[in-house]
C-alpha cells in the first residue's frame, strides 16, 4: 500500500532533550516536506526536501534541522526541544515537487513539557 | 479527533446544498493553487489544484475558481454531503525561483454539512 508513515504518532517530553520523528514513504517520491499545525495559525511549512541531499527551509525552520540522506526517509531533528515547539506535525511527499499531489502522513502529536 | 480549527472561519450547509469555501492568497509571485480538505484526526488530502494561467477547472463535483486580480481562490462543491464535512485549506506555490518547492497553506475553513 502506498503510504507516508510517521514515527511515533504520540510523543511527550522534556524542555532540551534531543528527539527525532522519522519520516519513510514507499512511492519513491522525490519529494517530502514536514509541516506543523496549531490551532489559529493553520499549517506551516518547516523544510521541505527537492531530492537527496538537497533540503531548504520553510516558513518556520527555527529550532528545527532534517536530513535527506536516502529518498525514503525524511527525519525531523529537535535538537532542544523547546515547549513552543509543542504542535501537531505532518510529513508529506509528491512525486516530483511540491505541484501537484502531495500524500500526507498520519501525524504525529508532540508535547513539550 | 484533535483541534485545529479554533477560530477558523465556519461554513455551515444543508446535505445536497452547493458549498463554496473561499480563500485570499498573499504572494502575487505564486503561480499554482491546491485545495486540500483536512478531516477530524487525519492528516490533509489532495482535492484539486489550477495553475495560474487557467482562471477555473473542474473535478468531480468541486471546481476551482482563480482571480489573479484579486489574489482570491474558491472552491464550489456540488451537492454536498455529510462525508464531504471537514476543514479545507487552500495552498499557493511559486513554481520557480529561488523558493521553488515552498508551499503556504492559507488559515482554513470549516465545512459542516447537516443531514
Amino acid at each position: 500500500e502506498a503510504q507516508v508513515t510517521q514515527n511515533p504518532r504520540y510523543l511527550i517530553t522534556v524542555t532540551g532533550k534531543k528527539l527525532t520523528v522519522t519520516c519513510s514513504q514507499n512511492m519513491n517520491h522525490e519529494y517530502m516536506s514536514w509541516y506543523r499545525q496549531d490551532p489559529g495559525l493553520g499549517l506551516r511549512q518547516i523544510y521541505y526536501s527537492m531530492n537527496v541531499e538537497v533540503t531548504d527551509k520553510g516558513d518556520v525552520p527555527e529550532g528545527y534541522k532534517v536530513s535527506r540522506k536516502e529518498k525514503r526517509n525524511f527525519p525531523l531533528i529537535l535538537e532542544s526541544p523547546s515547549p513552543n515547539q509543542t504542535s501537531l506535525y505532518f510529513c508529506a511527499s509528491s512525486l516530483r515537487s511540491a505541484l501537484g499531489e502531495q500524500y500526507f502522513g498520519p501525524g504525529t502529536r508532540l508535547t513539550v513539557t | 479527533g484533535e483541534s485545529v480549527g479554533l477560530h477558523l472561519p465556519t461554513l455551515s450547509v444543508q446535505e445536497g446544498d452547493n458549498s463554496i469555501i473561499n480563500c485570499a492568497y498573499s504572494n502575487s509571485a505564486s503561480d499554482y493553487f491546491i485545495w486540500y480538505k483536512q478531516e477530524s484526526g487525519k492528516g490533509p488530502q489532495f482535492i484539486i489544484d489550477i495553475r495560474s494561467n487557467m482562471d477555473k477547472r473542474q473535478g468531480q463535483r468541486v471546481t476551482v475558481l482563480l482571480n489573479k486580480t484579486v489574489k482570491h481562490l474558491s472552491l464550489q462543491i456540488a451537492a454536498t454531503q455529510p462525508g464531504d464535512s471537514a476543514v479545507y485549506f487552500c495552498a499557493e506555490i511559486r513554481s520557480g525561483g529561488t523558493s521553488y518547492g515552498k508551499l503556504t497553506f492559507g488559515q482554513g475553513t470549516i465545512l459542516t454539512v447537516h443531514p
